[in-house]
């Protein structure tokens, strides 16, 4: 059972924008910073964004974070095949004292 | 490199337990925490605890306490997660995941995974 709540799926075609709600509370996102994972069909996650808005080195700048009071939104513009995956928004709980995952999103495109 | 390499694919019946491993290279073992989270079939992530790889100190998910352990060997730079009583629910697949300072050193993130492990609990 996830604390942050997720849209199940979003889809585009290519070159569209796609955007990822992620919907928390002020025990986690209202208060902590929120990171994304991308996972790839098959693989394990991957880093997408950290501290809200911050992409790793090697990220295409195609994707970006945002936040704002106690929710997170994840936006790929530009879409491509290739961003075909799941997208796991998380943070750090306060009150549960551990990590929490969002429900993850699966995006697909058409 | 950064290198995190878990053990294989387990198999087995309910009230088993099932212990895996996660041997870490590429890095300063003692210098970063590790994770557990695990991913059931079709499901998405599910935190299950931490481990501070140089006391081996430990946190768990309310859900699994009493039920998991997590340890460490620092002579093999290895981490261990100990799930008891399985039932089906805990088919999955286990990802241990290093806990990394973020580049711009405002948090932490899980930079490094492992590949997984599949658990599988069938009579």
């Amino acid at each position: 059972q996830s604390v942050l709540t997720q849209p199940p799926s979003a889809s585009g075609t290519p070159g569209q924008r796609v955007t990822i709600s992620c919907s928390g509370s002020r025990s986690n996102i209202g208060g902590n910073y929120v990171y994304w994972y991308q996972q790839l069909p098959g693989t394990a996650p991957k880093l997408l964004i950290y501290t809200n808005n911050q992409r790793p080195s090697g990220v295409p700048d195609r994707f970006s974070g945002s936040k704002s009071g106690t929710s997170a939104s994840l936006a790929i513009s530009g879409l491509r095949s290739e961003d075909e995956a799941d997208y796991h928004c998380a943070a750090w709980d306060d009150s549960l004292r551990g990590l929490v995952f969002g429900t993850g999103t699966k995006v697909t495109v058409l | 490199q950064v290198h995190l390499v878990q053990s294989g694919a387990e198999v087995k019946k309910p009230g088993a337990s099932v212990k895996l491993s996660c041997k870490a290279s590429g890095y300063t073992f003692t210098n970063y925490y590790m994770h557990w989270v695990r991913q059931a079939p079709g499901q998405g992530l599910e935190w299950m605890g931490i481990i501070n790889s140089t006391g081996g100190s430990t946190s768990y998910a309310q859900k699994f306490r009493g039920r998991v352990t997590l340890t460490r060997d620092t002579s093999t730079s290895t981490v261990y997660l100990h799930l008891t009583s399985l039932t089906s629910e805990d088919t999955a697949v286990y990802y241990c995941a290093r806990w990394g300072v973020s580049a711009d050193s405002r948090g932490h993130d899980l930079d490094y995974w492992g590949q997984g492990t599949l658990v599988a609990v069938s009579s």
